[in-house]
């Protein structure tokens, strides 16, 4: 079975800090596909990133980045220079090869930006 | 660039009533699914569909039934609900993975937010 742990149920930063939000998760196939999501107050979820296991290489996309590490088994998100339009919960999601593609959310992480 | 559409937005209904949640993909994505979202919680995995036949399921009540149809819009349909099932519903979908490709990621869209009294 497979797993996701946001041990960081809320964050609050003041804007223009940097904020990492940690994901762990737990699966017993070689191959599976780790995800990033965005929930803003009003309620969507927005894609922000795909991860397949065989690429550890880490991925910067302007203020996020993301590092995989599968020694560890996390998949941490950072968000530089953060801004207020930042405040959401952010869920980690984990699925496995193709033919069992369905989503395991970790139970999401709330991000507050002081201004 | 197009989104996936879900009707309606807000839906109330009485206990023991029946919904119909609509669900309409990004043109070219030919999988669907569906997810329940509890105050306050993670989104659940209810079922998906692949070129309309069901691929997987999940922790969907029976009292639940789902399909996708020929131009891949796919419909959830809820009967003698309950209060427990007040909650947002989200349809996502992606292209099929395969051995080569992997799994897609899935593109949600702005959920049902149902409301049973």
């Amino acid at each position: 079975a497979q797993k996701v742990t946001q041990a960081q149920t809320e964050i609050s930063v003041v804007e223009k800090e940097d904020v990492t939000l940690d994901c762990v998760y737990e699966t017993r196939d070689t191959t599976y596909y780790l995800f990033w999501y965005k929930q803003p107050p009003s309620g969507e979820l927005v894609f922000l990133i795909r991860r397949n296991s065989f690429d550890e290489q880490n991925e910067i996309s302007g203020r996020y980045s993301w590092n995989f590490q599968k020694s560890t088994s996390s998949f941490n998100f950072t968000i530089t220079a953060s801004q207020v339009v930042d405040s959401a919960v952010y869920f980690c999601a984990l699925s496995e090869n193709f033919g069992n593609e369905k989503l395991t959310f970790g139970t999401g992480t709330r991000l507050t930006i002081i201004p | 660039a197009a989104g996936v559409i879900q009707s309606p937005r807000h839906l109330i209904k009485e206990k023991r009533e029946t919904a119909t949640l609509k669900c309409y993909p990004i043109p070219r994505h030919d999988t669907v699914y569906w997810y329940q979202q509890g105050p306050g919680q993670d989104p659940q995995f209810l079922i998906s569909f692949y070129e309309k036949m069901q691929s997987d399921k999940g922790s969907i009540p029976d009292r639940f039934s789902a399909q996708q149809f020929s131009d891949y819009h796919s419909e959830l349909n809820m009967s003698s609900l309950e209060l427990g099932d007040s909650a947002l519903y989200f349809c996502a979908s992606s292209l099929h993975g395969t051995a080569t490709a992997g799994t897609y990621e899935q593109y949600f869209g702005p959920g049902t937010r149902l409301t049973v009294t």
